[in-house]
C-alpha cells in the first residue's frame, strides 16, 4: 500500500512557542490530506482537510489562525500549531488519498507536548 | 447527521478465545463505505477492511471477520482465536461518498488478550 510519513514523529516545545508538523506522502500524489488529532483514550476527530494549492477547510470548532494548514505540493502538507499551550498536546496524525482514489493512507501520527 | 457507536469501551477475554466488536453507525445518505482500523500501542493506524453500502455480504480474512447488517445499521468485528498480539484499540468508522471522503471515526473498542 501506499507511504504516509510524518516528521517529527514526537516534540516537546515550551508555551508560547511554534511548532511545525510534516505528512508527505512517499509513493502517490496527495491531491487530498487529512489531519486529525487524538487526545488519549480518545477517538481521532478530524480537524481539516486540505486540497493542493487551496485553502484548507476547517472542522466547526478548529480554530484556523492558531492550527494554520498549508498544502503547497501535491506529496507535502504541514501543521503548524501556533503559540502553543499545554491543551493542545495531543497525538497528531495526517492521512493522504490521491485523486479519484477511495483510500485513505494514515501517517504514523505525531505526539506533541507543550510543557 | 452522521454518527459510529461503540458501545464496548474495553473488553478483555483470555487468549485463543472469540471476541466480537460492536459498531452501530447512523447516516442517511445511501452510499457510504464503513471501515476497521486497528490502533497498537504505538499508534499508528492499520487499515483492516472498507466496505460500501452495496456490498453487504460478510468477509472472512483469516482470523478475521466482518458482519455488515444494514436493516440494523451494524457493522460487527469478530476474531477468532484471539492472540496476544490482537490487543490494540479498534476503531469503527464512517466516510460518505458526498462528503469528500472526511472519516467519521467511533470512541474505540480497547481489546486486551490476556495469555
Amino acid at each position: 500500500g501506499a507511504v504516509v510519513s510524518q516528521h517529527p514523529s514526537w516534540v516537546i516545545c515550551k508555551s508560547g512557542t511554534s511548532v511545525k508538523i510534516e505528512c508527505r506522502s512517499l509513493d502517490f500524489q496527495a491531491t487530498t490530506m487529512f489531519w486529525y488529532r487524538q487526545f488519549p483514550k480518545q477517538s481521532l476527530m478530524l480537524m481539516a482537510t486540505s486540497n493542493e494549492g487551496s485553502k484548507a477547510t476547517y472542522e466547526q470548532g478548529v480554530e484556523k489562525d492558531k492550527f494554520l494548514i498549508n498544502h503547497a505540493s501535491l506529496t507535502l502538507s504541514t501543521l503548524t500549531v501556533t503559540s502553543a499551550h499545554p491543551e493542545d498536546s495531543s497525538f497528531y496524525i495526517c492521512s493522504a488519498r490521491g485523486d479519484r482514489a477511495l483510500e485513505q493512507y494514515f501517517g504514523p501520527g505525531t505526539r506533541l507536548t507543550v510543557t | 447527521a452522521q454518527k459510529v457507536t461503540q458501545a464496548q469501551t474495553e473488553i478483555s477475554v483470555v487468549e485463543k478465545e472469540d471476541v466480537t466488536l460492536d459498531c452501530v453507525y447512523e447516516t442517511r445518505d445511501t452510499t457510504y463505505y464503513l471501515f476497521w482500523y486497528k490502533q497498537p500501542p504505538s499508534g499508528e493506524l492499520v487499515f483492516l477492511i472498507r466496505r460500501n453500502s452495496f456490498d453487504e455480504q460478510n468477509e472472512i480474512s483469516g482470523r478475521y471477520s466482518w458482519n455488515f447488517q444494514k436493516s440494523t445499521s451494524s457493522f460487527n468485528f469478530t476474531i477468532t482465536a484471539s492472540q496476544v498480539v490482537d490487543s490494540a484499540v479498534y476503531f469503527c468508522a464512517l466516510s460518505l461518498y458526498s462528503s469528500a471522503s472526511k472519516i467519521i471515526f467511533g470512541s474505540g473498542t480497547r481489546l486486551s488478550i490476556r495469555p
